[in-house]
């Protein structure tokens, strides 16, 4: 399965600290996207990665990506609590029409 | 305004009842998914669209059914067959190859 896993499964910080969440997959990629969910709504992407890539950089959020590791991290710098959400990978195979997603890493942002 | 829009928000469903699910789409993306979303978990594919008057079943097809008959809709039925259908449904479209999906509000189906 490319499906991506998220580590940790949960992740309380103070406000103004950064959080890093991470994501493994199990198949090779064309590229790997980063989703936010808000309690109750529908997902939000956040940035996607490509497989020749190693770095991605949007606003505070910083993606990184080692297709030798078929690993990749979300950092969110100076966390705000509207950052507070659940945060899903999903890999996207060279092969394959549909993204496949983990349990999610859920962040909580105290102020 | 440009988007998804997922119908009804909240939806009950009674014993022995078919019910549907409405996502209608205005972005002109070719490709439209249905997902359900337990508590606490990731999303599991249910059916997808690549396009209009053709689907595939995802990894969790029975007990649902989908049509395309438009590309602005893809309709999905939650039948009697689906034993466990409370759950979070969502609706996602994609435009071109391997980009970004996006997202309706979802519906929140629960029993009677």
């Amino acid at each position: 399965s490319q499906q991506g896993e998220e580590d940790p499964q949960a992740l309380s910080i103070q406000e103004g600290e950064n959080a890093t969440m991470n994501c493994s997959y199990k198949t090779s990629i064309n590229n790997l996207q980063w989703y936010r969910q808000n309690s109750g709504r529908g997902l939000v992407h956040l940035i996607l990665i490509r497989s020749n890539e190693r770095e991605k950089h949007s606003g505070r959020l910083r993606v990184t990506l080692d297709t030798s590791k078929k690993s990749s991290s979300l950092l969110i710098t100076a966390s705000r609590a509207a950052d507070t959400a659940s945060y899903f990978c999903a890999p996207w195979t060279e092969y394959g029409n549909k993204l496949v997603f983990g349990a999610g890493t859920i962040l909580r942002v105290k102020s | 305004d440009g988007g998804i829009t997922q119908s009804p928000k909240y939806l009950f469903r009674k014993e022995g009842q078919n019910v549907t699910l409405s996502c209608e789409q205005n972005l002109n993306h070719d490709a439209m998914y249905w997902y359900r979303q337990d508590p606490g978990q990731g999303l599991r594919l249910i059916y997808y669209s690549q396009i209009v008057n053709d689907f595939q079943k995802g990894d969790i097809a029975e007990g649902y059914s989908v049509s395309r008959e438009k590309k602005e809709s893809f309709p999905l039925t939650v039948t009697s067959a689906q034993k466990n259908p409370t759950a979070f449904y969502l609706c996602a479209t994609r435009g071109r190859y391997n980009q970004p999906q996006h997202f309706g509000d979802g519906t929140r189906l629960s029993i009677l």
